[in-house]
């Protein structure tokens, strides 16, 4: 099946940094990725949507001048949180679409961000 | 908001069929039904998803009423490995054209030795 890998697995950073997270669709080409969010014993929650060379479209209540997504090429997508703060510490992951399997969305292994 | 609503939790014997149910009663007559199951940390895996009729893969089946206000997924002989957390979801279309997943709170499945 298709591979999407994110990096880093986790991080650590300090109140008030910004830190950039990576979705590859490692063997196909995604048209479109997600972020997802995932506090400790809650579901996933849709934070955007992301079509190659578009901006992103940010599901209601979400900053997008504090989650920055960028979907710069068909394998690749960053999500930057910018002057986190430790309620942004969360499980971030990403998932991925191809045009021509559109009904499946692959999704990474997810990344932990504690901010201290 | 999730159109679809579990149980909190289940749990079988190893071995044994695993049946999970969804309700989706505001089911649209273009939306489908998709199954993801997420074990503990990591991010959810695709297991199978269906339109009206009952599907079977080599993981699952899916059997979805014919008013289609209601599915059920099949594990047909659990395993250990199976304890994870299963989500019904119906897959909404987006502003752009995407498929976007809601996810519900899902049913944690727990399966003993």
């Amino acid at each position: 099946g298709a591979v999407v890998s994110q990096h880093p697995s986790w991080v650590i950073c300090k109140s008030g940094t910004s830190v950039k997270i990576e979705c590859r669709s490692l063997d196909f080409q995604a048209t479109t990725m997600f972020w997802y969010r995932q506090f400790p014993k809650q579901s996933l929650m849709l934070m955007a949507t992301s079509n190659e060379g578009s901006k992103a479209t940010y599901e209601q209540g979400v900053e997008k001048d504090k989650f920055l997504i960028n979907h710069a090429s068909l394998t690749l997508s960053t999500l930057t949180v910018t002057s986190a703060h430790p309620e942004d510490s969360s499980f971030y992951i990403c998932s991925a679409a191809s045009s021509g399997r559109a009904y499946e969305q692959y999704f990474g292994p997810g990344t932990r961000l504690t901010v201290t | 908001d999730a159109k679809t609503t579990q149980p909190p939790s289940m749990d079988c014997a190893e071995g044994r069929a695993a049946n999970l149910p969804c309700n989706h009663s505001t089911i649209s007559g273009n939306e489908y039904v998709y199954w993801y199951r997420q074990i503990h940390s990591q991010g959810p895996q695709y297991i199978i998803h269906g339109l009206k009729n009952n599907e079977t893969n080599e993981m699952a089946s899916l059997i979805i009423t014919e008013d289609r206000k209601s599915s059920t997924l099949i594990l047909p002989h659990a395993t250990l490995r199976d304890t994870a957390v299963y989500y019904c979801i119906v897959r909404v279309s987006g502003l752009d054209s995407s498929y976007k997943l809601i996810f519900g709170s899902g049913t944690r499945l727990l399966v003993r030795p």
